[in-house]
């Protein structure tokens, strides 16, 4: 059974700080990754894809992949009290057919 | 922008009723998925449908069914409503074929069954 882990947290940083959040994968064929945001009582919202190793960059936010060691991370530079939310972290189902999800990150960023 | 639409925000239903959760993609995606989401054991999926008429089992199916008759809407039916089924629902959508994509979420339907 493919898995996605992340520590659940909470995550807690000061506002203007780099909050690192970390996701690991079992499957090593997995080619997809994905990070959603999911406020309290709202459904997850896609804010990075991931397919490449390396670093994709996105305004704010910096989702790296490092497939030799089978994890997935986000960055958010200059965090903000409206970043913080439950950060889940997806991969592929062996078939390439649905997500597989983490079961999320809360971040906490205080002002 | 992708739009995912769910029938209900709130439902509270009794035990043993039928329910219908709605759900209708309007960006012409051909993958719609079904999950649901409780505290502690994030979102599991349901069912998903990679086409019109096709359906395939998820992780958790037993209890549910679905129906996909249009390639732009895809219904959960709860045929005999339980307290466990008391849940959060959530919709979802992809473009791509068999190789899945990214996929977008509906605003989800909290379910009470009491």
């Amino acid at each position: 059974q493919k898995e996605v882990e992340q520590n659940s947290g909470p995550l807690s940083v000061p506002e203007g700080a780099i909050a690192s959040l970390n996701c690991t994968y079992s499957d090593r064929v997995s080619q997809s990754f994905f990070w959603y945001r999911q406020y309290s009582g709202k459904s997850p919202e896609l804010i990075m894809s991931i397919y490449s190793n390396g670093d994709k960059e996105d305004g704010r936010f910096t989702a790296q992949l490092n497939k030799a060691s089978q994890y997935v991370s986000l960055l958010i530079r200059d965090s903000q009290p409206s970043d913080s939310a439950t950060y889940l972290c997806a991969s592929h189902n062996q078939a390439g057919t649905a997500l597989i999800f983490g079961k999320g990150t809360t971040l906490s960023v205080s002002s | 922008d992708v739009k995912v639409t769910q029938s209900s925000r709130y439902l509270v239903k009794r035990t043993g009723e039928k329910v219908f959760l709605e759900c209708v993609q309007d960006m012409d995606h051909e993958n719609m998925f079904w999950y649901r989401q409780d505290p502690g054991l994030g979102l599991r999926l349901i069912y998903f449908s990679y086409d019109v008429k096709m359906k395939e089992k998820g992780d958790i199916p037993e209890g549910y069914s679905v129906s996909r008759e249009k390639k732009e809407r895809f219904s959960l039916i709860l045929e005999s409503a339980s307290t466990n089924q008391t849940s959060m629902y959530l919709c979802a959508s992809s473009l791509s074929g068999r190789v899945g994509g990214e996929q977008f979420f509906g605003p989800g339907t909290r379910l009470t069954v009491l």
